[in-house]
């Protein structure tokens, strides 16, 4: 079945740490995206991409890095600069210049512990 | 810059009653308007989406009504159940293809709605 996939579902961090979410999807899919989602304030755009090798900031990407090396994985990686990570982040895809649907994972719920 | 303003943040409506989720946007080059459902713990997914060459656009129990000089679209679920009880966003895009904006999505902030019984 094509979808996105977000691993791992729940992930823990400590202080100072770095962590890498991962999307990977098998939509052939040219843009992808991350969102944060918080209560109360919808989903944010932190990153997307819309070509391998290519990606944007979007309104929140202080404390964030992505990397797009491959057509079907769009990492997210938080870094320790982020000060309030503790949030729902959802990775989605959509074709290219086509205003379609956008295609959801499941998400990642990170805990700064 | 909330360019896509949703209301309201909560709903509860009685069973078989008709759910109203308002929407506000500013940017004019929007030409996509869709509305995604969410469940705790779930990523969103599309419920339907208009196009601002129609006014209305019905879906079984889902009917988006769309204002475009007001820049205004709303969703109506008509016989509200229990099972619609979720997150709703609204969204809007635009092709944007001559400044490389691509295909990203600018949402609301979510309406939670609780049907009960």
């Amino acid at each position: 079945d094509g979808g996105i996939t977000q691993s791992p579902k729940y992930l823990f961090r400590k202080e100072g740490q770095n962590v890498t979410l991962s999307c990977e999807q098998n939509l052939n899919h040219d843009a992808m995206y991350w969102y944060r989602q918080d209560p109360g304030q919808g989903l944010r755009l932190i990153y997307y991409s819309q070509i391998v090798n290519d990606f944007q900031k979007g309104d929140i990407a202080e404390g964030y890095s992505v990397s797009r090396e491959k057509k079907e994985s769009f990492p997210l990686t938080v870094t320790s600069a982020q000060k309030n990570p503790t949030a729902f982040y959802l990775c989605a895809s959509t074709p290219q210049f086509q205003n379609t649907e956008a295609f959801f994972g499941q998400g990642t719920r990170l805990t700064v512990v | 810059q909330q360019q896509v303003k949703q209301s309201p943040q909560s709903l509860i409506v009685q069973k078989g009653g008709i759910s109203i989720i308002n929407c506000a946007y500013e940017n004019t080059a929007f030409d996509y308007f869709p509305w995604y459902q969410q469940f705790p713990g779930k990523g969103p997914a599309l419920l339907i989406a208009i196009r601002p060459d129609v006014s209305e656009k019905k879906e079984g129990r889902f009917t988006i009504s769309f204002n475009k000089s007001a820049k205004q679209f709303s969703l109506h679920i008509m016989d509200s159940q229990p099972g619609d009880s979720a997150t709703y966003f609204c969204a809007a895009t635009s092709r944007a293809i001559l400044t490389g904006g691509g295909n990203k999505l600018t949402f609301g902030t979510g309406t939670q709605l609780k049907v009960e019984l």
